[in-house]
Protein backbone atom coordinates (compact mmCIF):
# COMPACT_ATOMS: atom_id res chain seq x y z
CA UNK A 1 0.00 0.00 0.00
CA UNK A 2 1.21 3.51 -0.66
CA UNK A 3 3.03 5.24 1.76
CA UNK A 4 3.16 8.89 3.77
CA UNK A 5 2.73 11.77 0.90
CA UNK A 6 3.99 15.09 1.68
CA UNK A 7 4.02 17.50 -0.95
CA UNK A 8 5.53 19.75 -1.87
CA UNK A 9 9.01 18.06 -1.93
CA UNK A 10 11.05 20.90 -2.01
CA UNK A 11 9.62 24.82 -1.49
CA UNK A 12 11.68 28.55 -1.55
CA UNK A 13 9.45 31.04 0.18
CA UNK A 14 10.57 35.27 1.11
CA UNK A 15 10.75 35.97 4.71
CA UNK A 16 7.23 37.39 5.90
CA UNK A 17 5.37 35.05 3.30
CA UNK A 18 3.58 32.22 4.52
CA UNK A 19 3.23 28.65 3.66
CA UNK A 20 1.08 24.93 3.83
CA UNK A 21 2.74 22.03 3.62
CA UNK A 22 0.50 18.62 2.94
CA UNK A 23 0.67 15.19 4.47
CA UNK A 24 -1.19 11.87 3.25
CA UNK A 25 -1.34 9.32 5.58
CA UNK A 26 -1.12 5.81 4.78
CA UNK A 27 -4.66 4.47 4.49
CA UNK A 28 -6.64 3.88 7.46
CA UNK A 29 -4.00 5.62 9.77
CA UNK A 30 -5.90 8.32 11.61
CA UNK A 31 -3.34 9.93 13.60
CA UNK A 32 -0.75 12.90 11.92
CA UNK A 33 2.34 14.06 13.54
CA UNK A 34 4.70 17.18 12.05
CA UNK A 35 8.10 17.08 12.97
CA UNK A 36 10.53 19.79 12.16
CA UNK A 37 14.28 19.24 11.15
CA UNK A 38 17.28 21.53 11.25
CA UNK A 39 20.67 20.76 11.83
CA UNK A 40 20.78 22.99 14.96
CA UNK A 41 17.96 21.96 17.31
CA UNK A 42 17.78 18.11 15.22
CA UNK A 43 14.15 17.00 15.05
CA UNK A 44 11.38 18.71 17.12
CA UNK A 45 7.66 17.64 17.41
CA UNK A 46 5.38 20.10 15.87
CA UNK A 47 2.09 18.57 16.59
CA UNK A 48 -0.47 16.14 16.32
CA UNK A 49 -3.65 15.48 14.87
CA UNK A 50 -6.31 12.90 15.64
CA UNK A 51 -9.68 12.49 13.90
CA UNK A 52 -9.67 15.93 12.76
CA UNK A 53 -8.86 17.08 16.59
CA UNK A 54 -5.05 18.81 17.84
CA UNK A 55 -3.87 16.04 20.34
CA UNK A 56 -0.65 17.41 21.68
CA UNK A 57 1.24 20.82 20.56
CA UNK A 58 5.09 20.69 20.87
CA UNK A 59 7.09 24.51 21.79
CA UNK A 60 6.12 26.39 18.71
CA UNK A 61 5.21 29.97 18.12
CA UNK A 62 1.39 30.30 17.19
CA UNK A 63 2.54 31.14 13.75
CA UNK A 64 2.89 27.38 13.02
CA UNK A 65 -0.61 25.73 12.96
CA UNK A 66 -2.02 22.72 10.82
CA UNK A 67 -5.41 20.86 10.67
CA UNK A 68 -6.94 17.75 9.60
CA UNK A 69 -9.34 17.04 7.26
CA UNK A 70 -12.11 14.03 7.65
CA UNK A 71 -10.16 11.78 5.57
CA UNK A 72 -7.16 12.16 8.00
CA UNK A 73 -5.07 14.33 5.26
CA UNK A 74 -3.53 16.98 7.30
CA UNK A 75 -1.61 20.34 6.30
CA UNK A 76 0.45 22.79 8.48
CA UNK A 77 0.70 26.26 7.73
CA UNK A 78 3.23 28.60 8.74
CA UNK A 79 2.43 32.39 8.83
CA UNK A 80 5.04 35.45 8.48
CA UNK A 81 7.77 33.11 7.79
CA UNK A 82 11.55 33.54 9.65
CA UNK A 83 14.63 32.56 8.02
CA UNK A 84 14.77 30.47 11.00
CA UNK A 85 12.13 28.57 9.75
CA UNK A 86 14.19 27.23 6.90
CA UNK A 87 14.14 23.18 8.02
CA UNK A 88 13.34 20.09 6.78
CA UNK A 89 9.49 19.27 8.17
CA UNK A 90 8.40 15.58 8.27
CA UNK A 91 5.08 14.05 8.57
CA UNK A 92 4.31 10.72 10.37
CA UNK A 93 1.21 8.71 10.36
CA UNK A 94 0.12 6.14 12.77
CA UNK A 95 -2.77 4.02 13.40
CA UNK A 96 -4.04 4.96 16.49
CA UNK A 97 -3.00 7.61 18.81
CA UNK A 98 -4.11 6.43 22.28
CA UNK A 99 -0.68 4.63 22.55
CA UNK A 100 3.01 4.49 20.75
CA UNK A 101 2.17 2.05 17.48
CA UNK A 102 4.82 2.72 14.37
CA UNK A 103 4.93 5.58 13.45
CA UNK A 104 5.11 5.59 9.67
CA UNK A 105 7.10 9.01 8.01
CA UNK A 106 7.16 10.81 4.52
CA UNK A 107 9.88 11.71 2.68
CA UNK A 108 9.13 15.54 3.93
CA UNK A 109 9.29 18.82 2.70
CA UNK A 110 11.94 20.74 2.30
CA UNK A 111 11.53 24.20 2.89
CA UNK A 112 14.02 27.17 2.38
CA UNK A 113 12.74 30.69 3.21
CA UNK A 114 15.01 33.44 1.84
CA UNK B 1 11.06 16.43 31.15
CA UNK B 2 11.96 13.77 29.19
CA UNK B 3 15.10 13.63 27.09
CA UNK B 4 17.26 11.39 24.93
CA UNK B 5 21.19 11.71 24.55
CA UNK B 6 23.19 10.25 21.78
CA UNK B 7 26.45 11.02 22.64
CA UNK B 8 28.11 10.03 19.37
CA UNK B 9 27.58 12.78 16.85
CA UNK B 10 29.91 10.84 14.39
CA UNK B 11 30.99 7.10 13.96
CA UNK B 12 33.42 5.86 11.64
CA UNK B 13 33.44 2.16 10.94
CA UNK B 14 34.87 -0.15 7.68
CA UNK B 15 32.54 -2.01 6.17
CA UNK B 16 32.62 -5.70 7.72
CA UNK B 17 33.09 -4.16 11.58
CA UNK B 18 31.18 -4.08 14.18
CA UNK B 19 28.89 -1.03 15.30
CA UNK B 20 27.33 -0.02 18.16
CA UNK B 21 25.50 3.65 18.30
CA UNK B 22 25.05 4.96 22.37
CA UNK B 23 21.39 6.14 23.42
CA UNK B 24 20.71 7.57 26.85
CA UNK B 25 17.34 8.48 28.10
CA UNK B 26 15.53 10.72 30.67
CA UNK B 27 12.57 9.55 31.71
CA UNK B 28 10.44 9.32 35.24
CA UNK B 29 9.42 5.16 33.89
CA UNK B 30 10.63 2.93 31.40
CA UNK B 31 9.20 4.81 28.45
CA UNK B 32 8.71 3.06 24.48
CA UNK B 33 12.28 3.27 22.89
CA UNK B 34 12.92 3.42 19.21
CA UNK B 35 15.74 3.80 16.31
CA UNK B 36 15.25 5.06 13.10
CA UNK B 37 17.26 5.39 10.00
CA UNK B 38 17.41 8.33 7.79
CA UNK B 39 19.23 8.36 4.86
CA UNK B 40 19.99 11.73 3.16
CA UNK B 41 17.05 13.23 1.67
CA UNK B 42 14.76 10.61 2.62
CA UNK B 43 12.44 10.79 5.86
CA UNK B 44 12.78 8.20 9.15
CA UNK B 45 12.74 4.60 8.93
CA UNK B 46 11.86 2.25 11.66
CA UNK B 47 14.41 -0.37 12.88
CA UNK B 48 13.10 -1.67 15.93
CA UNK B 49 11.08 -0.58 18.95
CA UNK B 50 10.89 -1.90 22.68
CA UNK B 51 8.20 -2.13 24.47
CA UNK B 52 8.11 -4.33 27.13
CA UNK B 53 9.19 -8.07 27.68
CA UNK B 54 12.37 -9.18 26.60
CA UNK B 55 15.51 -6.52 26.47
CA UNK B 56 17.00 -7.61 23.73
CA UNK B 57 15.35 -6.44 20.43
CA UNK B 58 15.57 -7.67 16.81
CA UNK B 59 15.12 -5.28 13.93
CA UNK B 60 15.09 -5.10 10.23
CA UNK B 61 18.80 -5.28 8.20
CA UNK B 62 20.13 -6.93 10.81
CA UNK B 63 19.93 -4.56 13.87
CA UNK B 64 19.40 -5.49 16.82
CA UNK B 65 19.48 -3.33 20.67
CA UNK B 66 19.60 -4.06 24.13
CA UNK B 67 17.59 -2.18 26.92
CA UNK B 68 19.27 -1.41 29.68
CA UNK B 69 17.33 -0.10 32.73
CA UNK B 70 19.63 0.51 34.94
CA UNK B 71 21.68 2.51 32.77
CA UNK B 72 18.67 4.30 31.00
CA UNK B 73 20.54 2.93 27.62
CA UNK B 74 19.39 1.50 24.96
CA UNK B 75 22.01 0.97 22.61
CA UNK B 76 21.66 -0.73 18.83
CA UNK B 77 23.97 -2.88 17.69
CA UNK B 78 25.00 -4.20 14.38
CA UNK B 79 27.72 -7.30 14.29
CA UNK B 80 29.05 -6.81 10.23
CA UNK B 81 28.81 -3.02 8.78
CA UNK B 82 27.70 -2.77 4.76
CA UNK B 83 28.36 0.10 3.01
CA UNK B 84 24.64 0.80 2.76
CA UNK B 85 24.87 1.29 6.22
CA UNK B 86 26.09 4.61 6.05
CA UNK B 87 23.09 7.01 7.32
CA UNK B 88 22.14 9.06 10.25
CA UNK B 89 20.62 6.80 13.26
CA UNK B 90 18.33 8.67 15.76
CA UNK B 91 17.17 6.91 19.48
CA UNK B 92 13.54 8.05 20.20
CA UNK B 93 11.21 7.92 23.30
CA UNK B 94 7.97 7.95 23.35
CA UNK B 95 5.51 8.46 26.66
CA UNK B 96 3.50 5.64 28.04
CA UNK B 97 0.71 8.51 29.12
CA UNK B 98 -2.40 8.31 26.98
CA UNK B 99 -2.66 11.70 26.27
CA UNK B 100 0.68 12.44 24.57
CA UNK B 101 -0.57 10.34 22.32
CA UNK B 102 2.42 9.98 19.13
CA UNK B 103 5.11 12.15 20.30
CA UNK B 104 8.33 11.19 19.93
CA UNK B 105 11.43 12.94 21.11
CA UNK B 106 14.42 12.52 19.62
CA UNK B 107 18.30 12.31 20.33
CA UNK B 108 20.54 14.54 18.62
CA UNK B 109 21.45 11.90 15.94
CA UNK B 110 24.79 9.92 15.03
CA UNK B 111 25.85 9.79 11.24
CA UNK B 112 27.49 6.59 10.51
CA UNK B 113 30.38 6.73 8.28
CA UNK B 114 31.40 3.21 6.37
CA UNK B 115 34.63 2.73 5.23
CA UNK B 116 35.69 0.08 2.31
Amino acid sequence: KAGVTQTPRYLIKTRGQQVTLSCSPISGHRSVSWYQQTPGQGLQFLFEYFSETQRNKGNFPGRFSGRQFSNSRSEMNVSTLELGDSALYLCASSLVAEMNTEAFFGQGTRLTVV
Amino acid sequence: AQSVTQPDIHITVSEGASLELRCNYSYGATPYLFWYVQSPGQGLQLLLKYFSGDTLVQGIKGFEAEFKRSQSSFNLRKPSVHWSDAAEYFCAVGSLIKAAGNKLTFGGGTRVLVKP
